[in-house]
């Protein structure tokens, strides 16, 4: 099973609004990601989480912050966006061990609407 | 310097037909990891194909295989017999410091467009 799910679809918020975005996976990954993307673009690495803790942050505005409750769940807590962060976001995880591969696995997306 | 390169922005390919999607890349480790993606307009990055640096046979999985040639820094994706649901954005993306134990990130190429024709 290689499945990492990621709610809510779609979502549409105004520019004052506080929103969440959520991924949980069940894998038993140590490592858990969020990117961004817009269309027809590659995906942009926001954040990665490693073994619960923020590993690396790509100078991403504060207006993004990111939560780790537990080595299953991440989520993405969203204030004050700005038109401009209407995209893509993805969730990935990976299972981060010495010999493996670490292939990240990826979420379906959440489509963000920023009005 | 671009790390990954996919120099096709969009590719056309009959149904039953296989298509080669391009892939160079650049890196001075020793140790990495190379990647193939697909994304259907759905929006879902499913991996499809991983080569690592000191494989030294080319990847293979189902009708998808990659061409891995070390010394030309090239990774490309082989779909054999193509379908129609095959048709979506393909990335190709590595990962360098192979097995280090420490999450990694990804580096993305641009993508190349693939659709099937009918």
């Amino acid at each position: 099973d290689t499945e990492v799910t990621q709610t809510p679809k779609h979502l549409v918020m105004g520019m004052t609004n506080k929103k969440s975005l959520k991924c949980e996976q069940h894998m038993g990954h140590r490592a858990m990601y969020w990117y961004k993307q817009k269309a027809k673009k590659p995906p942009e690495l926001m954040f990665v989480y490693s073994y619960e803790k923020l590993s690396i942050n790509e100078s991403v505005p504060s207006r993004f912050s990111p939560e780790c409750p537990n080595s299953s769940l991440l989520n993405l807590h969203l204030h004050a966006l700005q038109p401009e962060d209407s995209a893509l976001y993805l969730c990935a995880s990976s299972p981060q061990r010495g010999s493996d591969t670490d292939t990240q696995y990826f979420g379906p997306g959440t489509r963000l609407t920023v009005l | 310097a671009q790390k990954i390169t996919q120099t096709q922005p969009g590719m056309f390919v009959q149904e039953k037909e296989a298509v080669t999607l391009d892939c160079t890349y650049d890196t001075s480790d020793q140790s990495y990891g190379l990647f193939w993606y697909k994304q259907p307009s759905s929006g879902e990055m499913i991996f499809l194909i991983y080569q690592g640096s000191y494989d030294e046979q080319n990847a293979t999985e189902g009708r998808y295989s990659l061409n891995f040639q070390k010394a030309r820094k090239s990774a490309n994706l082989v779909i054999s017999a193509s379908q129609l649901g095959d048709s979506a954005m393909y990335f190709c993306a590595m990962r360098e410091g192979y097995g280090s134990g420490s999450a990694r990130q990804l580096t993305f190429g641009s993508g190349t467009q693939l659709t099937v024709l009918p």
